[in-house]
C-alpha cells in the first residue's frame, strides 16, 4: 500500500521564526490531506490538496503540493504558541482510508 | 451540530480481556473508520465501514472486529487483549460522497492494557 514518509520528526522554534515539514512519498498520490493534533487532542483537518503544483495558503499556513505529485510541505511563517501540536500528512485512497505519515512535533518556545 | 462521539474516553483493561468500543458519526455522514495510534505515531488505519458493510481493513489481527449499525453507529471490539494494543483509537467519519474526503475524527478512546 501507499506510504508516506514525514521529516523531520520533532522541530523546535523560538516564536516568530518560520517551521516547515515536509512529506514525501515514492509512489504518485492522488491526493494530499493535513491535519493537527494538539498535545492530549486527535487530529483536526486542515486542507487537502488535490492538483500538481498546487498551492493553498491559510493565513500563516502555506500548503504545498509536488510537481509530481510524489511530495508535499507545510510552512508556517512567524511561528506562534498556539501553533504547538504535532502535524501530520495523510493520503487517502479510493475508499477513504487514510494512510499517515509519522508526524511532525512541533515546540514553540516563547 | 455534534461532532463524532466516542465512548469510553478511557479504560483500563487486563490482558486476555475483551473490549468494545462505541462511536457515534456526525449526523448524516454514513462512513465510519476506526484508527489506532500508539504513543509518538501516526493512526493506523484498522477498519472502514460503509452502509454498515465493511469496505477496508488495515493490518491488523483477527481480534479485531467492528459493526456498523443502521443509525450508521459502530462498534470496535478487541478480544485477547495484548500489552500493545495500549493506544488512543480514533475514529472519524467522512461526507457520503464527492472529492473531499476530509475525515472528522472523535476525541479517541484511551485504551491501557495491564
Amino acid at each position: 500500500g501507499q506510504q508516506v514518509m514525514q521529516i523531520p520528526q520533532y522541530q523546535h522554534v523560538q516564536e516568530g521564526e518560520d517551521f516547515t515539514t515536509y512529506c514525501n512519498s515514492s509512489t504518485t498520490l492522488s491526493n494530499i490531506q493535513w491535519y493537527k493534533q494538539r498535545p492530549g487532542g486527535h487530529p483536526v483537518f486542515l486542507i487537502q490538496l488535490v492538483k500538481s503544483g498546487e498551492v493553498k495558503k491559510q493565513k500563516r499556513l502555506t500548503f504545498q503540493f509536488g510537481e509530481a505529485k510524489k511530495n508535499s510541505s507545510l510552512h508556517i511563517t512567524a511561528t506562534q504558541t498556539t501553533d504547538v501540536g504535532t502535524y501530520f500528512c495523510a493520503t487517502s485512497g479510493s475508499a477513504r482510508q487514510l494512510t499517515f505519515g509519522s508526524g511532525t512535533q512541533l515546540t514553540v518556545l516563547p | 451540530d455534534a461532532g463524532v462521539t466516542q465512548s469510553p474516553t478511557h479504560l483500563i483493561k487486563t490482558r486476555g480481556q475483551q473490549v468494545t468500543l462505541r462511536c457515534s458519526p456526525i449526523s448524516g455522514h454514513k462512513s465510519v473508520s476506526w484508527y489506532q495510534q500508539v504513543l509518538g505515531q501516526g493512526p493506523q488505519f484498522i477498519f472502514q465501514y460503509y452502509e454498515k458493510e465493511e469496505r477496508g481493513r488495515g493490518n491488523f489481527p483477527d481480534r479485531f472486529s467492528a459493526r456498523q449499525f443502521p443509525n450508521y453507529s459502530s462498534e470496535l471490539n478487541v478480544n485477547a487483549l495484548l500489552l500493545g494494543d495500549s493506544a488512543l483509537y480514533l475514529c472519524a467519519s467522512s461526507r457520503p460522497r464527492g472529492m473531499n474526503t476530509e475525515a472528522f475524527f472523535g476525541q479517541g478512546t484511551r485504551l491501557t492494557v495491564v
